[in-house]
């Protein structure tokens, strides 16, 4: 059975940092990229960031552009997002998904992590 | 203002067929495949169809999915009041290079 159990979520100020961590199960993980899409309380889903299967390619929203750093550790089974100068737009659940190519909607989603912003 | 078109709000009633639409470009819609999410309060996206009209195993056939130039649509028949949830159209955008989404479509089972 495939899953993806996201952490790192929480509190944090506006200007600060936060890394999110996806781990995975069930599949082989280095066979497949992988995306971060968020949704903020009450809104629709947004694209944050994607990687391909190696880590050699990586895609970002222009909202987080320069602020968010995706990787993955494929010994590890785990993707993350490096989140700096957050801001209160941020605020939101991050999903992480798995998708065959990193260029293509995603089929399995975690169950999401809230990240909130404020001071 | 989402790159995908959706309707705010669809409903019906029980045993009746609903159709969501999802509008789109030649970047988009027009050139890569469509996905279609269903998201119940406060749970994750599931994936309903991918590739335009497949459908995952587990889904109903009840669902279908279709694609006509740039625009893609998902039909709902025998409208069950365990529909009611969120629905979101996605694809790749070749021009923006992200995914992008439409803004869901809220569905009511009257």
């Amino acid at each position: 059975e495939v899953q993806l159990v996201e952490s790192g979520g929480g509190l944090v100020q506006p200007g600060g940092s936060l890394r999110l961590s996806c781990a995975a199960s069930g599949f082989t993980f280095s066979s497949y990229a992988m995306h971060w899409v968020r949704q903020a309380p009450g809104k629709g889903l947004e694209y944050v960031s994607a990687i391909s299967s190696n880590g050699g390619s990586t895609y970002y929203a222009n909202s987080v552009k320069g602020r968010f750093t995706i990787s993955r550790d494929n010994s590890k089974n785990t993707l993350y997002l490096q989140m700096g100068s957050l801001r209160a737009e941020d605020m939101a659940v991050y999903y992480c998904a798995r998708t065959p190519i990193a260029v293509a909607p995603p089929d399995y989603w975690g169950q999401g992590t809230l990240v909130t912003v404020s001071s | 203002q989402s790159v995908l078109t959706q309707p705010p709000s669809a409903s019906g009633t029980p045993g009746q067929r609903v159709t969501i639409s999802c509008s789109g470009s030649s970047s988009n819609i027009g050139s890569n495949t469509v996905n279609w999410y269903q998201q119940l309060p406060g749970t994750a996206p599931k994936l309903l169809i991918y590739s335009n009209n497949q459908r995952p195993s587990g889904v109903p056939d009840r669902f279908s999915g279709s694609k006509s130039g740039t625009s893609a649509s998902l039909a709902i028949s025998g409208l069950q009041s365990e529909d009611e949830a969120d629905y979101y159209c996605a694809a790749w955008d070749d021009s923006l290079n992200v995914l992008v989404f439409g803004g869901g479509t809220k569905l009511t089972v009257l």
